[in-house]
């Protein structure tokens, strides 16, 4: 079946990398995709990635796939206190519906 | 515009009554989608649009729920008779077209009493 996970809660230090990790179900999903959103908004696409892609790197975010996994990551350099917020994975349902499936979010909180 | 435009950005009604949503997507983009966002909850995908039609319905929760897309632009999504369950945020996306990734506005936060 169609299922994203996510680990519900991550806490880091400012300065510091930040590791959240999504596992997905499906391998024929062609793209996956990281949202972000802060209270009372709506979901702001940070990246996302092809399938047929290992590593992407945009600014301080590096998306990993493992597609033998069915793992992604998301890492953020340099942690700012501004980077809390959730952060949703996603993946592109291959069943020709075009809806994503989302995982259930990762609460990242950076301390000061 | 800019970008997704949903309104009202919040609606609190009674139980019962029929609430309508609003989504003006980004200029240009022709599919659209609705998703709805319940407390502490990812987001449950319900309709999505190609142009002005709805190919795929299969996520409505029930028959109370509709929507409707004019002009391949602005959306409605139509709740009727309410019930406390239907409580969440109803976040629309839009994209230039099935293939491109998803926009999201700020959603609707929708609080039935």
């Amino acid at each position: 079946g169609e299922d994203v996970e996510q680990s519900l809660f991550l806490s880091v230090r400012e300065g510091d990398s930040s590791v959240i990790n999504c596992t997905y179900t499906d391998s024929s999903s062609t793209y996956l995709y990281w949202y972000k959103q802060e209270p009372g908004a709506g979901l702001q696409l940070l990246t996302y990635i092809f399938s047929n892609m290992d590593m992407k790197q945009d600014q301080r975010l590096t998306v990993l796939l493992n597609k033998k996994d069915k793992h992604l990551s998301l890492r953020i350099a340099d942690t700012q206190t501004g980077d809390s917020a959730i952060y949703f994975c996603a993946e592109k349902s291959p069943s020709g519906t075009y809806k994503y499936i989302f995982g259930t979010g990762t609460r990242l909180k950076v301390l000061a | 515009g800019a970008g997704v435009s949903q309104s009202p950005s919040n609606k609190v009604t009674e139980k019962g009554k029929d609430v309508e949503l609003r989504c003006d997507p980004i200029s240009g983009h022709t599919a659209l989608y609705w998703y709805r966002q319940s407390l502490g909850q990812g987001l449950e995908f319900l309709i999505y649009f190609q142009g002005n039609s709805a190919p795929d319905k299969s996520g409505l929760p029930s028959d109370r729920f509709s929507a409707e897309r004019t002009g391949g632009s602005v959306s409605t999504l139509t709740i009727q008779r309410t019930q406390q369950e239907d409580s969440a945020v109803y976040l629309c996306a839009s994209s230039l077209d099935l293939a491109g990734p998803q926009h999201f506005g700020d959603g609707t936060r929708l609080s039935i009493l």
